[in-house]
């Protein structure tokens, strides 16, 4: 199975700043049609988590450009600009390359 | 705007199975027609875990925790994805979400609890 390693497990963030996290892959996530299938999620509590960029860099529907993806092969990042109240809560990344797909054990994000 | 449901308490080696519809009727229609189709799990207090998904109507596939256990399938005529979970045991304890395509469109969950 392919291991999705996050960092870090926690972050503390002031409204305005900016934050990343990490998201590294035991092998590559680059399928053999040349996609990455690297995605992220934020879950608030008590909610189910909800997509936020698709295929490394892609903001899904409706997701603020404060958001933003990047990396290849087997390194990825979610950078959160200009962070906000809202943005508090747990974000995962998942491969989808190939079964089990597998998530990372998640970034828990807090607004100081 | 996915709905799951026909989760709850069972005992130890028991089972239950999960159903999974579309609460607009656009959606409902395309649900059948999506590529995956997909079972994914919370543990309480816990990260997330990728259970099963159906491609088509029988291309199916299963985390190595759960295989051989519990099967996913879909019922067209109903417009409708299950999970059929049997041998369960407490480590199955979760919330039960379905989402669609490449975990796009999400459930409310469904609880389950394997408790004597």
């Amino acid at each position: 199975d392919i291991v999705m390693t996050q960092t870090p497990l926690f972050l503390s963030v002031t409204p305005g700043q900016s934050a990343s996290i990490s998201c590294k892959s035991s092998q590559s996530l680059v399928f053999s049609d040349g996609k990455t299938y690297l995605y992220w999620y934020l879950q608030k509590a008590g909610q189910p988590p909800r997509l936020l960029i698709h295929q490394v860099s892609n903001r899904f529907s409706g997701v603020p450009d404060r958001f933003s993806g990047s990396g290849s092969g087997t390194d990825f990042t979610l950078e959160l600009s200009r962070v906000e109240a809202e943005d508090v809560g747990v974000y995962y990344c998942l491969q989808s390359v190939q079964p089990p797909w597998t998530f990372g054990q998640g970034t828990k994000v807090e607004i100081k | 705007q996915l709905l799951e449901s026909g989760g709850g308490l069972v005992q130890p080696g028991g089972s239950l199975r999960l159903s999974c519809t579309a609460s607009e009727l656009t959606l409902s229609r395309n649900l059948m027609n999506s590529d995956l189709l997909n079972w994914v799990r919370q543990a309480p207090g816990k990260g997330l875990e990728w259970v099963s998904a159906i491609r088509g109507s029988a291309e199916t596939y299963y985390a190595g925790s759960v295989k051989g256990r519990f099967t996913i399938s879909k019922d067209f005529s109903k417009s409708t994805l299950y999970l059929q979970m049997n041998s369960l045991s407490a480590e199955d304890t979760a919330i039960y979400y379905c989402a669609k395509d490449r975990l796009e469109i999400w459930g409310q969950g469904t609880l389950v609890t394997v408790s004597s």
